[in-house]
């Protein structure tokens, strides 16, 4: 029944690993997105996929690669995850110019 | 670049007050504006969507204005109720950028006393 629905809820891991995030939606969205939320609770855009196609790549490091195996998918890859990683990751989906539907977060400790 | 600032930063009051949050952008050239609601714990909640052509948008005692001109907005809560207690998150759509790259205030938390 959910919308927007990401995995895992909570991710504590060591520096240096690698590590997923899944998010899928059901509302027949075109695009779908990646927010970083930090310790402040500043949000900001990572990602956007339209129709499988990168459309938005802000100013990440090329640690964080997002991957959409179909237009209901949008997994986030990380690979040697720093302490300045440590954030809330929300994945979100729209139709263009609609509002967005937001996931519940995954909560990202790094140790 | 567009930068979105929310005042206040927080805001206490009681139940039942007629409330305000404002909401400010320096860069007019937008699609839209959007104000979210975000739960402790949770994702984001779309309240109300305004379109750059409007001028206002009402959802039962939410009413979210919109002076594209100035650079703001406003959303007017009537008649809180402790279960309004968010925070309360402003974003624009640039017309520079891609439409879906939201913008986002750094919010206004929002309690209501019984």
């Amino acid at each position: 029944d959910t919308a927007v629905s990401q995995t895992p809820k909570y991710l504590v891991t060591q520096m240096g690993n690698d590590k997923s995030i899944k998010c899928e939606q059901n509302l027949g969205h075109d695009t779908m997105y990646w927010y970083k939320q930090d310790s402040k609770k500043f949000l900001k855009i990572m990602f956007s996929y339209n129709n499988k196609e990168l459309i938005i790549n802000e100013t990440v490091p090329n640690r964080f690669s997002p991957k959409s195996p179909d237009k209901a998918h949008l997994n986030l890859h990380i690979n040697s995850l720093e302490l300045g990683d440590s954030a809330v990751y929300f994945c979100a989906s729209s139709l263009p110019n609609q509002p967005q539907h937001f996931g519940d977060g995954t909560r990202l400790s790094i140790l | 670049k567009q930068e979105v600032t929310q005042i206040p930063a927080a805001l206490s009051v009681p139940e039942g007050e007629n409330l305000v949050l404002n909401c400010s952008f320096t860069d007019s050239a937008i699609y839209n504006l959007q104000w979210f609601r975000q739960d402790p714990g949770k994702g984001l909640t779309s309240l109300l969507l305004i379109q750059s052509s409007q001028r206002e948008q009402t959802s039962g005692r939410l009413n979210a204005s919109l002076d594209k001109s100035s650079g703001r907005s406003t959303l007017y809560i009537a008649a809180s109720q402790p279960g309004d207690s968010a925070t309360y998150l402003c974003a624009v759509t640039d017309l520079g950028g891609s439409q879906g790259n939201l913008i986002f205030g750094k919010g206004t938390k929002l309690s209501v006393k019984p």
